[in-house]
């Protein structure tokens, strides 16, 4: 079946350090993959998403890379923020964007210290 | 643009009540889909629906839950007889087939007594 595995929180960072949260997969076909960002008390946003192997999404200073060779999509940000603390969900999905439910990692709750 | 809304916010009620939670997605959207977020089990899609026509139901967890989407604006998912263990979040998401992910509401939490 398919499945997502994140690196298990709370990642707690001081402001301006550099962020990596890890997401592999296992998935049946060809996933595209995904983040979504969850602030306290709010439903799920798409943060940045990849379809292909070796697509770079981006968004709000955070990236992701593809990679096929390795099934991950791990999330990076140069500098972190007091307002980027949220739970951040790595996700796959098969078959044509929009059609079909996602899979979801358990989430990473990340602590951004001033 | 409004985004997909979800009502209520929170909801309390006693174990055996029935519980009917209500989504209207975002105009023009031709997929919903409902999840569940718990602390053991992430999150959960439990069904998802196209052109208002239930299309995978595998995740709804026992009988006890029942969705519907009467049409392109409306959807519940509804319990009954509802338990504790049915606690969660649950959110609703729509998206518009080949053009991009999914967007969601805001959840509702269901605390059961």
């Amino acid at each position: 079946g398919n499945s997502v595995t994140q690196m298990e929180g709370p990642v707690t960072l001081s402001e301006e350090a550099f962020l990596t949260i890890n997401c592999t997969y296992t998935a049946t076909g060809y996933p595209s993959l995904f983040w979504y960002v969850q602030y306290p008390g709010e439903g799920l946003q798409l943060l940045l998403k990849a379809t292909k192997a070796d697509d770079k999404g981006s968004n709000k200073g955070f990236e992701a890379t593809y990679r096929k060779e390795t099934t991950s999509f791990h999330l990076e940000k140069g500098s972190v923020q007091v307002s980027d603390s949220a739970v951040y969900f790595c996700a796959l999905k098969l078959g044509r964007i929009g059609a079909d439910g996602l899979t979801f990692g358990k989430g990473t709750h990340l602590i951004i210290q001033p | 643009d409004a985004g997909v809304i979800q009502s209520p916010r929170h909801e309390v009620t006693e174990m055996g009540q029935e519980v009917t939670l209500r989504c209207k997605p975002i105009s023009g959207h031709d997929y919903l889909f409902w999840y569940r977020q718990t602390m053991m089990r992430g999150l959960e899609l439990l069904i998802y629906f196209n052109n208002n026509v239930p299309i995978d139901d595998s995740g709804m967890p026992e009988d006890r839950f029942s969705a519907k989407m009467p049409n392109a604006s409306f959807s519940t998912l509804k319990i009954q007889p509802s338990e504790p263990r049915d606690s969660a979040v649950y959110f609703c998401a729509s998206t518009r087939r080949g053009e991009g992910p999914q967007h969601f509401g805001d959840g509702t939490r269901l605390s059961i007594l």
